[in-house]
């Protein structure tokens, strides 16, 4: 099983509808990083959080340390958003060391 | 300003040669990133560096793997006797200091013959 699990794999929507997706992790951490790679693999960090919640501007970032888990929420959907989304936990102790998840692939259509 | 750029985008190579891959951060930053992505995976980490020095090198699949960041800014990563199971987009990134926000390069595609 691995250390870092992403739902849904893939994912389709409309233009303007709600998005979650979700990542479960099984090891302590210090911090969980939310990532964008479009196709053609450039990748832009969109949160790193430890608690909480975090907004910019259509996305929103929650996480639940007891529960080992958090979501990436995006409102009103736009094409522009369709990309690959992964998550990545720093475990715990003495190291800067990133354990990504396989990501979720997403496709909005107008 | 400049983001991370790696060097060369693309590495076509035979199995069993060596070949090295580039990397130049963002100016300041202290901390640099090395993962490895194979097609449809997520990325995978290989080692990071405070400074000039290697904090955790515990994601080097073996002893092929190398990597140098001798004035603290541009790292190389070397990979001896390449096989074909190296083939995969190897990436960068680079934070104002570690435990910060990282800023991924665009990748070098390698891929062994």
């Amino acid at each position: 099983k691995n250390e870092v699990e992403q739902s849904p794999q893939n994912l389709t929507a409309q233009e303007g509808e709600f998005i979650t997706i979700n990542c479960s992790y099984s090891v302590g951490i210090s911090a969980l990083h939310w990532l964008q790679q479009h196709p053609g693999g450039g990748i832009v960090s969109l949160f790193m959080l430890s608690s909480g919640k975090k907004k910019h501007g259509r996305l929103i970032a929650t996480i639940n340390i007891q529960e080992k888990h958090s979501s990436l929420h995006i409102t009103a959907s736009h094409p522009r958003d369709s990309a690959v989304y992964i998550c990545a936990v720093r475990s715990g102790g003495n190291t800067d060391k990133l354990i990504f998840g396989t990501g979720t692939r997403l496709q909005v259509f107008p | 300003g400049a983001g991370v750029s790696q060097t060369p985008s693309n590495k076509v190579t035979e199995k069993g040669k060596y070949v090295e891959l580039r990397c130049d951060p963002i100016s300041g930053h202290t901390a640099l990133y090395w993962y490895r992505q194979s097609l449809g995976q997520g990325p995978e980490f290989l080692i990071y560096f405070q400074g000039t020095g290697a904090a955790d090198d515990s994601g080097l699949p073996n002893d092929r793997f190398f990597a140098v960041r001798p004035e603290g800014s541009v790292s190389t990563l070397k990979i001896q006797r390449t096989e074909r199971g190296d083939s995969a987009v190897y990436l960068c990134a680079s934070s104002l200091i570690s435990y910060n926000e990282q800023f991924f390069g665009p990748g070098t595609r390698l891929t062994v013959l």
